[in-house]
């Protein structure tokens, strides 16, 4: 059964680095998506993906984030001059209906 | 804004039957989903209803909506010691669109032997 990748599974970068997180999602999903949930509180939306632009995003995805899909397969959320509040699980998820997720990335910010 | 709201734990004993509970403030909301997340995993979609629906059974499991009261409810059958996880509601308005969906807090569901 496909299913939605995410590499690294977990990240720890230094405060005021720069990460790229990576998501391979289901080869016939047309819809991409960025969500995080901060360790004991909710998953929140940061953005959705379409036909190579955003369609919409959360007012958590600030200039501090963007977004890229570099080729056919790769889904990636750069976040730059990282802050020790983004800290948290990331999860990739991609839809062509339903929003089937990734495994997750666990970022942990010093 | 959106809201969606769940307890946070339910304890049953195995083989009796799971109710988790969720609530919701966004009338528009067209699509509403039930999600597992076990143990260092990610976000399983178990099953989703469409707002027109009252009912969706799938095997072992039972999802009610009460549109008027915004009240969502899952039912796990013959609950079973696998069923141990977190169980996320979510809605959202467009259903596999551009817009996310927004998550309650999860409930965790423990299975006492």
């Amino acid at each position: 059964e496909p299913e939605v990748t995410q590499t690294p599974s977990h990240q720890v970068t230094q405060m005021g680095q720069e990460v790229i997180l990576r998501c391979v999602p289901i080869s016939n999903h047309l819809y991409f998506y960025w969500y995080r949930q901060i360790l004991g509180q909710k998953v929140e939306f940061l953005v959705s993906f379409y036909n190579n632009e955003i369609s919409e995003k959360s007012e958590i995805f600030d200039d501090q984030f963007s977004v890229e899909r570099p080729d056919g397969s790769n889904f990636t959320l750069k976040i730059r001059s990282t802050k020790l509040e983004d800290s948290a699980m990331y999860f990739c998820a991609s839809a062509q209906g339903e929003q089937y997720f990734g495994p997750g990335t666990r970022l942990t910010v010093t | 804004g959106e809201d969606v709201e769940q307890s946070l734990f339910l304890s049953v004993r195995e083989g009796d039957s799971s109710v988790i509970n969720c609530t919701y403030t966004d009338s528009s909301s067209t699509y509403l989903y039930w999600y597992k997340q076990e143990p260092g995993a990610g976000l399983q979609l178990l099953t989703y209803i469409f707002s027109n629906m009252d009912m969706k059974q799938d095997q072992r499991l039972t999802v009610l909506l009460n549109k008027k009261d915004k009240h969502l409810s899952l039912r796990i059958a013959d609950t079973q010691t696998g069923d141990s996880a977190i169980y996320f509601c979510a809605e959202s308005y467009s259903g596999g669109g551009a817009d996310g969906l927004t998550f309650g807090k999860g409930t965790h569901l423990i299975i006492q032997p």
